[in-house]
């Protein structure tokens, strides 16, 4: 166990619906990232908080967003699904934000599956 | 957006023998990272880097940061079939601390 929790493990919905996935931080971790893992394909960012506030945006699509609420988990909205949406969502956190001691650490991710 | 050159991309091999894999980059770095992936599961770090020229040990895993700070190395010594597994380097530009900028990974399957 990581110490990132990510819910839920599996999710399987239809192309134009909405979804939310949750994402627990290691205790005492202030940051969290969310990436996108499609098939064959390596991690792509989509988006950093620290501390409640919006830090890094990487590749995310406007139908995306999150949040990162006062108990520091976080939230990943994604909307009006398409087909190419299907793929691993995996959250990390990390102590601070930028170049730490300590890497970042991920959760197990969501699997997402629109059809 | 900016990615490391990670290679090789796969990589298939017997049980017991050695592997090595690499990590370039155009600029420099001052962060290099490896991760394990397995199937199913969020990658894991391995092995961190944080001086130029640093040599690092992690069991039968062993990572280098290059000297010119735009390279990274990986060796697995003695291979056994846990070894498998998505292996990616990710670093911090040194140009850009909050940014971690990834590679595309090298998948090692290992032959019992």
């Amino acid at each position: 166990d990581s110490g990132v929790t990510q819910t839920p493990k599996h999710l399987i919905t239809a192309t134009g619906q909405r979804v939310t996935l949750r994402c627990s931080p290691r205790s005492g971790d202030l940051s969290v990232y969310w990436y996108q893992q499609s098939l064959d394909q390596g991690l792509q960012f989509l988006i950093q908080y620290y501390n409640g506030e919006e830090r890094a945006k990487g590749n995310i699509l406007e139908r995306f967003s999150a949040q990162q609420f006062p108990d520091l988990h976080s939230e990943l909205n994604l909307s009006s699904l398409e087909l190419g949406d299907s793929a691993l969502y995996f959250c990390a956190s990390s102590p601070r934000t930028g170049r730490s001691n300590y890497g970042y650490t991920f959760g197990s991710g969501t699997r997402l599956t629109v059809v | 957006g900016q990615q490391l050159n990670q290679s090789p991309q796969s990589m298939f091999i017997q049980e017991g023998e050695d592997v090595s894999m690499n990590c370039t980059s155009s600029s420099i770095f001052n962060t290099w990272l490896w991760y394990k992936q397995e199937p199913g599961e969020g990658p894991v770090l391995l092995i961190a880097l944080y001086k130029a020229g640093e040599l690092t040990s992690n069991g039968r895993l062993t990572a280098q940061f290059g000297i010119t700070r735009k390279d990274s190395f990986l060796n697995i010594s003695a291979s056994i079939p846990s070894d498998v597994g998505i292996y990616f380097c990710a670093g911090f530009n040194a140009g850009n601390n909050r940014k971690l900028i990834w590679g595309l990974g090298t998948s090692l399957a290992v032959n019992p």
